[in-house]
């Protein structure tokens, strides 16, 4: 059984560039959640993906938006980037309403 | 508004000196209650989920449980493989099944 995957590992951007994250969740699998931490802190919720559509979405303004494809992966895009972007991002998946599993993580500079 | 608090936020053990972490919570609407491992610059690694007061559940030298309040994450005899940050999370009310978390709790257990 595979388990969660993102891409890529680390990134670096510029203030005002944009970013797509991706992540392949594990089998069997068809909600994603996405987090962002910062260092130091817990992960905060962006949103959650189940069945291609948005499920709840945490308090992050709307240049963070993301997609869910009929395979259940996931695309988080973030577009004009900040300083304050700087994070790890999460990608969780799971059944429904069990356990989340999480992935590496991207870790993202912002310049 | 949902609270998670871990306590304390770092902590020292000699390998064998057994501990706990402490997570209490103000949320409406418990429906379960997660605690997770993560190791620096790693995504979160899934340890236990606790559903009601009074339950407990055991991973080798972990121990969890849970009270109207708080939760215990109890570290039996801890070797200096179980130093890490360990994240207790909620999942409350109705709507999406995303997990707030706390700050963490950071565990080095000195041999």
């Amino acid at each position: 059984e595979t388990g969660v995957t993102q891409s890529p590992t680390h990134l670096i951007k510029t203030r005002g560039q944009q970013v797509t994250l991706r992540c392949s969740s594990q089998s069997g699998h068809n909600t994603v959640s996405w987090y962002q931490q910062a260092l130091g802190q817990g992960p905060q919720f962006i949103f959650q993906y189940y069945r291609e559509e948005e499920n709840g979405r945490g308090n992050f303004p709307p240049r963070f938006s993301g997609l869910q494809f009929p395979n259940y992966s996931s695309e988080l895009n973030v577009n004009a980037l900040e300083l304050d972007d700087s994070a790890l991002y999460l990608c969780a998946s799971s059944r429904t309403d069990n356990e989340q599993f999480f992935g590496p993580g991207t870790r993202l500079t912002v310049l | 508004e949902d609270q998670v608090t871990q306590s304390p936020e770092a902590l020292r053990l000699q390998e064998g000196e057994s501990s706990s972490l402490n997570c209490s919570y103000t949320v409406s609407g418990l429906r379960g209650l997660f605690w997770y491992r993560q190791d620096p610059g790693k995504g979160p690694e899934f340890l236990f989920t606790l559903y009601s007061a009074g339950e407990e559940k055991e991973k080798e030298r972990l121990k969890a449980t849970l009270t109207k309040k708080e939760s215990f994450l109890h570290i039996t005899a801890p070797k200096p493989e179980d130093s890490a940050t360990y994240l207790c999370a909620v999942q409350a009310g109705a709507g999406a099944n995303n997990l707030f978390f706390g700050t963490g709790t950071r565990l080095t257990v000195i041999p």
